[in-house]
């Protein structure tokens, strides 16, 4: 099994839909994060947790929510889907900053 | 807030040639990371190398490494005897050091490999 698994890998949905995608690992780690990735722009962080209590926005958080469930897993709510919010969402976990981070295989996510 | 900036879109290189991918950063701290990534197409991010900025050395990793200039704020990464698997995007990052987390990527540089 991956380190790092993401569910769904793909999803379709439709404008002004709740979607949550989920986030799990087995790696152990603290610190978890949500990226999201558009053609042309690289990856940008929405979130990121240090602990199941501690809840911390990235750049672009707005229109997205957390949950982090325990320190396994950590999921990524859009309340209301708009078409703009198709993207690449990455998960990924983290030991240590030096050590770098351990991403999931990513959800493809189309609102449309 | 820091930036990182990644000039070059996109690169070609002969299979077995060497290839340097260029990535500039903006940050007033002094304590930091430097990460190089790469997403083949089955869009996995893959970790290559890293680089502690409190390091004079520069990193490698077999056929991997870094030129890191501090005072410039630059770390390209060179990738000697190219490989066909080597073709996929490669991502600059940025963490910082102190107690805020997260990575800043540049925006990419799509390596292509010529056989």
């Amino acid at each position: 099994d991956a380190d790092v698994t993401q569910t769904p890998r793909n999803r379709i949905t439709k404008t002004g839909k709740r979607i949550m995608l989920e986030c799990s690992q087995t790696k152990g780690h603290d610190r978890m994060y949500w990226y999201r990735q558009d053609p042309g722009l690289g990856l940008r962080l929405i979130y990121y947790s240090f602990d199941v209590k501690d809840i911390n926005k990235g750049e672009i958080s707005d229109g997205y929510s957390v949950s982090r469930q325990a320190q396994a897993k950590f999921s990524l709510s859009l309340e209301s889907a708009i078409p703009n919010q198709t993207a690449l969402y990455f998960c990924a976990t983290s030991a240590d900053k030096y050590y770098g981070y351990t991403f999931g295989s990513g959800t493809r996510l189309t609102v449309v | 807030a820091q930036t990182v900036t990644q000039s070059q879109p996109e690169m070609s290189v002969q299979e077995a040639e060497t290839v340097t991918l260029s990535c500039t950063y903006d940050t007033s701290e002094s304590d930091y990371y430097l990460f190089w990534y790469k997403q083949p197409p089955s869009r996995q991010m893959i970790l290559v190398i890293r680089q502690e900025a409190y390091k004079q050395q520069n990193a490698t990793e077999n056929r991997f490494s870094v030129n890191f200039q501090k005072a410039a704020k630059s770390f390209s990464l060179k990738i000697s005897d190219s490989q066909l698997g080597d073709a996929a995007m490669y991502f600059c990052a940025y963490s910082p050091g102190g107690g805020a987390d997260g990575l800043t990527f540049g925006k990419g540089t799509h390596l292509i490999i010529q056989p």
